[in-house]
């Protein structure tokens, strides 16, 4: 059984550029959710892909959207990129369109805007 | 924004010792879980527990929900070095998952 995998691992980027995070989901895993910590925070949900679909959203702007692909791996990306998007990019892979269900996480990328 | 909070924000215990970690929330839930994340990387699912549960046992984790007081406690029996980590309380419901801004466990030898 494959892990949550994502990439890159660190990067660094200026204020008003583009990026883009990915993750491979846990093998048998139809549901990627991805989502923000700054430092010392919990997790802030970003949004959820469901079977390719965005399936539920969290508070955050229209600047962060996200695909999910048939092989259900999924990319998150930042237009116009801010200061405060400085953080750990986390995405958690499931099964189900439930996001109440156990999710696995991968070991995130860490952003740094400058 | 947050749903769950835990308290404390910060624990220091000496390795053997239990560690309590509580956790509130402010809406219905269909279940709450348990992460554990080490030096700010992927968080590790512990436990979960749904609403209509009332404690659960998992190796040294004991948890217990109270859905009227709107709370969770996370007891860690028998500390090791080795647990010295964050951990997150989580509610699901529907498709929304809120995590709470975490307690942070250091277990000394």
């Amino acid at each position: 059984e494959t892990g949550v995998t994502q990439s890159p691992t660190h990067l660094i980027k200026t204020r008003g550029q583009q990026v883009t995070l990915r993750c491979s989901s846990q093998s048998g895993h139809n549901t990627v959710s991805w989502y923000q910590q700054a430092l010392g925070q919990g997790p802030q949900f970003i949004f959820q892909y469901y079977r390719e679909e965005e399936n539920g959203r969290g508070n955050f702007p229209p600047r962060f959207s996200g695909l999910q692909f048939p092989n259900y791996s999924s990319e998150l990306n930042v237009n116009a990129l801010e200061l405060d998007d400085s953080a750990l990019y986390l995405c958690a892979s499931s099964w189900g369109a439930h996001m109440q269900e156990t999710q696995y996480f991968g070991p995130g990328t860490r952003l740094l805007v400058l | 924004s947050q749903q769950g909070e835990e308290d404390p924000q910060a624990l220091s215990i000496q390795e053997g010792e239990n560690a309590t970690m509580n956790c509130s929330y402010k809406t219905s839930i269909n279940n709450l879980q348990w992460y554990r994340q080490n030096s700010g990387r992927g968080l590790v699912h512990l436990i979960l527990i749904r609403s209509n549960e009332r404690e659960k046992h998992s190796g040294r984790l004991r948890v217990t929900l109270d859905t009227s007081k709107k709370s969770s406690s996370l007891l860690i029996t028998a500390s090791r070095a080795a647990d010295t980590a964050s951990y997150f309380c989580a509610t699901g419901n529907n498709n929304d998952m809120r995590f709470g801004a975490g307690t942070r466990l250091t277990v000394k030898p």
